[in-house]
């Protein structure tokens, strides 16, 4: 088992770019998360998925768009990158309550 | 609305002597409570967590913590730290309730350096 996996790894965009981070899972969970992770602010949720075809907003979604269309996958959007989204971003699975396993991770500069 | 207090940024240990760190929260009903670990340049990885039951929950690689309700604090502690014990700890917690979705509430994490 991969277990969580996130594509790319490093990137590095210019204010206005685009870019789309994927998520995969191969542990069959129905929750599927992205978080950003700033120093001293801790892991904050952006959007989440309870399942196949559904999204929700989390704690600072603006900026950002996802897609479930499979549900081992889940989709991290930027349409127009700005330096304050310059951060790293997590994926993780879960089940519902349970512990969610999370992605080695994406360092996204926005220059 | 939920939230979750680690107070220290840092704590320094020696190898050997006991290791904890502190976290606090507050939220509505009886939470489920979580502990992770990063490494540098690396995922999260899941520690213990505690739901219901027996106050003392035991978890991965010697970790333990204790679920305080009246001080709504959930400790982690290990008695004899290691020097690979260095790393980020996150307190997490989830509260109760049908829109929760499993979503966790983290804190902002607290570096742990164990010295030999």
């Amino acid at each position: 088992n991969a277990g969580v996996t996130q594509t790319p790894k490093f990137r590095v965009l210019k204010t206005g770019q685009s870019m789309t981070l994927l998520c995969a899972q191969d542990m069959n969970h129905e929750y599927m998360y992205w978080y950003r992770q700033d120093p001293g602010m801790g892991l904050r949720l952006i959007h989440y998925s309870v399942g196949e075809g559904t999204t929700a907003k989390g704690e600072v979604p603006d900026g950002y768009n996802v897609s479930r269309l499979k549900k081992q996958n889940f989709l991290l959007g930027l349409e127009s990158a700005a330096p304050s989204q310059t951060s790293v971003y997590f994926c993780a699975s879960g089940r519902g309550g349970n512990e969610q396993f999370f992605g080695p991770g994406t360092r996204l500069t926005v220059l | 609305a939920q939230s979750v207090a680690q107070p220290e940024d840092q704590v320094n240990v020696a190898e050997g002597n006991p290791l904890t760190v502190k976290c606090t929260y507050s939220v509505s009903g009886n939470p489920y409570l979580f502990w992770y670990v990063q490494y540098p340049n690396r995922g999260l990885q899941f520690l213990l967590k505690y739901i219901t039951g027996d106050n003392l929950v035991k978890g991965s690689y010697g970790f333990e913590a204790e679920f305080n309700k009246s001080q709504t604090s959930f400790h982690l502690k290990k008695p004899s730290a290691l020097v690979s014990d260095s790393a980020l700890y996150f307190c997490a917690v989830r509260p109760l309730g049908t829109d929760s979705w499993g979503k966790l509430q983290f804190g902002a994490g607290t570096q742990v350096v164990v010295t030999p």
